[in-house]
């Protein structure tokens, strides 16, 4: 069965520097986002993207954070200037079409860790 | 905007009891609601959807509109169903994401 992979696993970095957490979709989906959650709270949605483009981001997603599918099967998410407080879980998810087709399939995640 | 709440953040059963995750949201629109389940080390992955009315696992959830509620039941809980339950809420309104509740700890002793 396919899977949702996200690479590396866990990423310590220090504050300041920039990052770049690489997902890659399953192959036939259309819609990718990705997600968040800090050690002991919720799974927090970041942004999402279709057709080559930010269809919704979060508060959260501010100018320090972009996405990008460079090729036909990666897709990123970029930290510019790390702070502590970028510290968490990060998930990237993907689904098919459809307007009635909800479900997200999510990879394993990366841990970051900004010292 | 939408929220999604879940009040206990551990439930501990014995085995063979029965189990219920209460999970409430508040939402304008006809929303989807989902089961995702995260078992230790493993990515989070869809147990169930209401739109499916299916039984996973033994696990049924169904969505009361009145209530705005949709809790995930099992009538007897397995050792192997310990793990981290989250409700999520999608829709067309909501932009397609999934909003999440604060999580569900449930710990099945032998």
């Amino acid at each position: 069965e396919p899977e949702v992979t996200q690479t590396p696993s866990h990423q310590v970095t220090q504050m300041g520097q920039e990052v770049i957490l690489r997902c890659v979709p399953i192959s036939n989906h259309l819609y990718f986002y990705w997600y968040r959650q800090i050690l002991g709270q919720k799974v927090e949605f970041l942004v999402s993207f279709y057709n080559n483009e930010i269809s919704e981001k979060s508060e959260i997603f501010d100018d320090q954070f972009s996405v990008e599918r460079p090729d036909g099967s990666n897709f990123t998410l970029k930290i510019r200037s790390t702070k502590l407080e970028d510290s968490a879980m990060y998930f990237c998810a993907s689904r098919t079409s459809g307007v009635s087709s909800y479900e997200q399939y999510f990879g394993p995640g990366t841990r970051l860790t900004v010292t | 905007a939408q929220r999604v709440t879940q009040p206990e953040k551990l439930l501990s059963v014995f085995k063979g009891a029965p189990v219920e995750l209460k999970c409430n949201y508040s939402y304008s629109g006809s929303p989807e609601l989902f089961w995702y389940v995260q078992y230790s080390r493993q990515r989070l992955q869809l147990l169930l959807r209401h739109i499916s009315r299916e039984s996973i696992k033994g696990f049924t959830a169904d969505l009361n509109k009145g209530e705005t509620s949709f809790h995930l039941k099992k009538p007897f809980a397995q050792e192997e169903d310990s793990a981290m339950y989250y409700c999520a809420l999608s829709g067309l309104a909501a932009g397609n994401k999934l909003t999440f509740g604060g999580g569900t700890r449930v710990l099945v002793k032998p």
